[in-house]
């Protein structure tokens, strides 16, 4: 069955210290890979996405990712985050095949203390 | 730069009314999508249309229909509105498909009482 498995639920970080989101996924075809983020009362917001080549890719607000395939897994990271980043980070995976649609992971809602 | 706009933001509807959901796009995607969101449940997949005139089902398609008569707009119809219905509900838009990423627009935020 084809899923996206975001292990933590909620994730506290105090500001200026580290993050990574993890993600899972389970897919029959070459995944293409994405991270959501969505603000309270908000659409999402497109972070970053991979569909080949370099595994480590960059997107906006200062994340990254790092798709490792013999994982299975699309961690979404930030050096250093700030109490504006708070919100709910979705993971989701699809297929370029025309009429694919995206699989979404059930979300991680991160907190920032100060 | 429109992107997805979706009507209303807001609505509550008593049991057994009925109301249409209306999401328009302007960027010309021929691909279009409705999803509903829990909390802690992530986004599920309604309806997806892959062009004007063809639509088809996703996960969780039960008490919902869709029309897509142009590229531009894709409404999604609630008949008889139930409770489980309450939610805050997702259109999206995609050029090419899944694999190409969505527009979303900024939801519909649904109560049925």
């Amino acid at each position: 069955a084809q899923s996206v498995t975001q292990p933590d639920i909620h994730i506290t970080v105090s500001e200026g210290a580290s993050l990574e989101l993890r993600c899972n996924y389970s897919y029959g075809a070459t995944p293409y890979l994405f991270w959501y983020v969505q603000s309270p009362g908000q659409g999402l917001q497109l972070l970053l996405k991979y569909f080949s080549g370099d595994t480590l890719v960059q997107g906006i607000k200062g994340f990254e990712a790092e798709f490792k395939r013999s994982q299975s897994s699309f961690n979404l990271r930030k050096p250093s985050v700030h109490w504006s980043d708070a919100a709910e980070y979705f993971c989701a995976v699809g297929a370029y095949q025309a009429g694919t649609a995206l699989i979404f992971g059930k979300g991680t809602t991160l907190s920032v203390s100060s | 730069n429109a992107g997805v706009t979706q009507t209303p933001k807001f609505r509550i509807l008593k049991i057994g009314q009925s109301m249409t959901l209306q999401c328009a796009q302007d960027m010309n995607h021929n691909y279009m999508y409705w999803y509903r969101q829990d909390p802690g449940m992530g986004l599920k997949l309604i309806y997806y249309s892959v062009g004007a005139g063809i639509t088809d089902k996703g996960e969780v398609p039960n008490g919902y229909n869709v029309s897509r008569s142009t590229t531009e707009y894709f409404p999604l119809r609630l008949e008889l509105a139930a409770p489980s219905q309450t939610s805050v509900y997702f259109c999206a838009s995609s050029p090419l498909g899944g694999g190409n990423g969505y527009t979303f627009g900024s939801g519909t935020r649904l109560t049925v009482v």
